[in-house]
């Protein structure tokens, strides 16, 4: 069956480091993936897309990069700061017209 | 500004008991979606609509059901068939009727049991 795995332990790192996120999936061959940022009791925010035939995707301090191969995309935060504490989804396309959402990775930035 | 509105924010349901969920946008967009998302859970497609008039089940369609007569709106009725409704349910709409666009999505309606 298609799966989906993000981190399901919470991402801990200091204010400046670099925060790394893992999006791994099974049984898909998706053509997009999408990156979203969901605060507390909020909706998810799009954050960035990128297409089977990218490699990376960078905006501001934002980097997306999506490996067909390994099956596997890696969300970067560059420079974090407390304000990106929040759960960052990533979704994979189902079909032309749907998408399938991951559970979330928790990330937590301390000053 | 344009976006995406859902109402009420909290809602209560008595057992054997429908409510409908409001969603409406103003975005102009032809897709729209409704998703359930349970703690520590990823969100979890209900129905989908890509233009008025029509829409399509998702993978938990059973116990719900949805219209769209206008291209704003898209309401969510939870009937009393759904046995565990208690979760936090999320609207949201695209521009286009493909997966290789981003979703714009309201702040949800977290609905709970009497």
């Amino acid at each position: 069956s298609q799966k989906i795995e993000q981190n399901s332990e919470a991402l801990n790192i200091q204010e400046g480091k670099t925060a790394t996120l893992t999006c791994n999936y099974t049984n898909y061959s998706p053509a997009y993936l999408q990156w979203y940022r969901q605060d507390p009791g909020r909706g998810p925010v799009f954050l960035l897309l990128i297409r089977e035939n990218e490699k990376e995707k960078r905006k501001e301090r934002l980097k997306v990069t999506f490996d067909t191969t390994l099956k596997q995309s890696l969300f970067h935060i560059t420079a974090s700061q407390p304000a990106d504490s929040a759960t960052y989804l990533c979704a994979l396309d189902e079909n032309s017209y749907a998408l399938n959402f991951g559970k979330g990775t928790s990330l937590l930035v301390t000053p | 500004d344009g976006g995406i509105t859902q109402s009420p924010k909290y809602l209560f349901r008595k057992e054997g008991q429908n409510v409908t969920l409001s969603c409406e946008q103003n975005l102009n967009h032809d897709a729209m979606y409704w998703y359930r998302q349970d703690p520590g859970q990823g969100l979890r497609l209900i129905y989908y609509s890509q233009i008025v008039n029509d829409f399509q089940k998702g993978d938990i369609a059973e116990g719900y059901s949805v219209s769209r007569e206008k291209k704003e709106s898209f309401p969510l009725t939870v009937t009393s068939a759904q046995k565990n409704p208690t979760a936090f349910y999320l609207c949201a709409s695209c521009i286009g009727q493909g997966a290789d666009q981003p979703q714009h999505f309201g702040d949800g309606t977290r609905l709970s049991i009497l």
